[in-house]
This record gives structure tokens, C-alpha cells and sequence, in this order.
């Protein structure tokens, strides 16, 4: 009974190329994140979501895109992928916006993406 | 800039042992600090976690301690066992958002 799912799990494709990875969340979570890991394996947020409200936006190209289509889905949009674009992205969920007590964080499997 | 350290990306200890694993922060705003664990393939799930306000927390094997004029905490895992060998995750938030670090990969061996 997975509580934060992302699909798909590894995505390979071209440079140039739009895709998209899904998140669902059946936890009854308000908020919703999108992190990127990168090569040197720091977790880096990308966006938070709020009952389907952005809240953050860190400093993330343009060509990302955060949909929200209600509280339990966080899709990502990527267009004109590139090289540097290569990481693992995970989702997440949380109770509300707030990251501090009994407000922890849960994470999806982790996507990894692969622009060749 | 990165404002939550992991000075060590491994640590080896022998089953049974302590395993102490670290973390520096530079943000002084920081008041809360979390301990993920990540197994390979899968996603970080929360061990631990302390508030600014106290300078220990434990948790059956899992204790955290915060040294706040140092902007220094650790995890410490007493006894160590196999399972325990996995990625840990510093993070620490000032508000809506977690700060993470590069992680420790852990080996337990027995």
C-alpha cells in the first residue's frame, strides 16, 4: 500500500525531449514537493505545493514545470531536456506546510532520469 | 553555499559497535533537524528528529544530539547492526522547507 508513488521509475530519453513524471500521494497530505538529486547527492527542493497552491519555487529553469491537479498528484513537466537535466528526481508529501514537528516529510522511490 | 554539511560521504563500522555519523549547518535560523535514512532504490524515509530547543533525542537505538553554538548535531546508532547500512540524510529547516545534506553512507559489517 504505497504511500507516495512516482512514475516512472527510470526514464531515458533524448535531448530536446518533453516528458513527464507523475507523483500521487494517498496519504491525505495538503503539501507536496518536488526535490531533485543530483550528481554530488545533495537533495535540493525544486517546489512545494499546497493544496494545489505553489509555494516555493527555487531557482529552477523555466523548462520545469510543477501541475497540480488536485492535492494528491504533483506531476512534473520537463521541456527541451538536457544534459545537466540527469538526476533523480523524488516527490514528497507532508502533513502541511510547515517543515518541523510531526510534519515530516514522506518520499516517493525516486525517478531516475537520463538525458543522452 | 551549501548551508547543511556532511563532511564524511562514508563510515565502516563493525556490528554491535557505535556508529556516529555527522552534521554542520551554517544557518543560524535553522530550529529544527531531521535524520533520514535511504535504502538504494528507494526513497528517504525520517529516523530522527530535534528541536533547537533541546540538545538530545532519543529513540530506542537512534539518538540525535544538537550542539547549537557549534551549529554541530550527530546521530548516534548503538548497537550498530547490518540493517542499519544504508545512506543517512542531515536536513534541516527554518521554516516551509528542508535543507539537506550530501549524506554518509553507512556499512555495518558483521
Amino acid at each position: 500500500d504505497t504511500a507516495v508513488s512516482q512514475t516512472p521509475k527510470y526514464l531515458v530519453t533524448q535531448m530536446g525531449n518533453d516528458k513527464s513524471i507523475k507523483c500521487e500521494q494517498n496519504l491525505g497530505h495538503d503539501t507536496m514537493y518536488w526535490y531533485k538529486q543530483d550528481s554530488k547527492k545533495f537533495l535540493k527542493i525544486m517546489f512545494s505545493y499546497n493544496n494545489k497552491e505553489l509555494i516555493i519555487n527555487e531557482t529552477v529553469p523555466n523548462r520545469f514545470s510543477p501541475k497540480s491537479p488536485d492535492k494528491a498528484h504533483l506531476n512534473l513537466h520537463i521541456n527541451s531536456l538536457e544534459l545537466g537535466d540527469s538526476a533523480v528526481y523524488f516527490c514528497a508529501s507532508s502533513q502541511d506546510l510547515l517543515a518541523g514537528t510531526y510534519n515530516e516529510q514522506f518520499f516517493g522511490p525516486g525517478t531516475r532520469l537520463t538525458v543522452l | 553555499d551549501q548551508q547543511v554539511k556532511q563532511n564524511s560521504p562514508s563510515l565502516s563500522v563493525q556490528e554491535g559497535r557505535i556508529s556516529i555519523l555527522n552534521c554542520d549547518y551554517t544557518n543560524s535560523m535553522f530550529d529544527y533537524f531531521l535524520w533520514y535514512k535511504k535504502y538504494p532504490a528507494e526513497g528517504p524515509t525520517f529516523l530522527i528528529s530535534i528541536s533547537s530547543i533541546k540538545d538530545k533525542n532519543e529513540d530506542g537505538r537512534f539518538t540525535v544530539f544538537l550542539n547549537k553554538s557549534a551549529k554541530h548535531l550527530s546521530l548516534h546508532i548503538v548497537p550498530s547492526q547490518p540493517g542499519d547500512s544504508a545512506v543517512y540524510f542531515c536536513a534541516a529547516s527554518g521554516g516551509n522547507k528542508l535543507v539537506f545534506g550530501a549524506g554518509t553512507i553507512l556499512r555495518v559489517k558483521s
